[in-house]
């Protein structure tokens, strides 16, 4: 079946660097999303990226946070200056097209350390 | 925002005996809803859906069932196998096209004993 790829699985980057998240969708999808989870709280809405453009972003999306194709088949998320409150597990979901009763896949998650 | 509420935050149950999963919600606009499971290290994996024009969906040993005027659903799981023990997160969307973000809820522990 096919898979949402994310890497890398851990990153552990020092506050105030960049890092740059990475997802290959399921062939063929056209919706992308980010999302994280903040150890032992909720997954939450990050972003929503549709024809080389956001959609729809939350208050956590604020400047620091970018999401790009470049390459038409990566999805990437930067995080230009990163905090120690970014730390977090995050997801790239994926989906065919936009009706709304199709379900988003994930991939594994990224699990990025702040130090 | 505690837009989708998982209240119980851990349920045990024998292999075998019915699980069930609760989840409410308080956004009237959300008509898609989901249940997704979770492993350690592994990311959502989609379980069973409902669209708000049906009360129930089933497939194989999961049953979703969805009150709207109670503004609940629930997931059954029969019989349960110690394969299932997992977290299990209800989710929910409003609209179509990538305006149907996933509001979640905060998850269900499940452990299935032998």
């Amino acid at each position: 079946e096919p898979e949402v790829t994310q890497t890398p699985s851990h990153q552990v980057t020092q506050m105030g660097q960049e890092v740059i998240l990475r997802c290959v969708p399921i062939s063929n999808h056209l919706y992308f999303y980010w999302y994280r989870q903040i150890l032992g709280q909720k997954v939450e809405f990050l972003v929503s990226f549709y024809n080389n453009e956001i959609s729809e972003k939350s208050e956590i999306f604020d400047d620091q946070f970018s999401v790009e194709r470049p390459d038409g088949s990566n999805f990437t998320l930067k995080i230009r200056s990163t905090k120690l409150e970014d730390s977090a597990m995050y997801f790239c979901a994926t989906k065919p097209s936009g009706h709304n009763n199709q379900p988003q896949h994930f991939g594994d998650g990224t699990r990025l350390s702040i130090l | 925002d505690q837009q989708v509420k998982q209240n119980s935050p851990s349920l045990s149950v024998q292999e075998g005996r019915i699980s069930i999963l609760n989840c409410d919600y308080t956004n009237s606009m959300f008509d898609y809803f989901l249940w997704y499971k979770k492993y350690p290290a592994e990311g959502p994996t989609f379980l069973i859906s409902i669209s708000s024009i049906k009360d129930k969906n089933e497939d194989g040993r999961f049953t979703v069932f969805l009150n709207k005027s109670a503004k609940h659903l629930s997931l059954h799981i029969v019989p349960s196998q110690p394969g299932d023990s997992a977290v299990y997160f209800c989710a929910a969307s409003a609209g179509t096209g990538t305006a149907s973000k996933l509001t979640f809820g905060t998850g269900t522990r499940l452990q299935v004993t032998l």
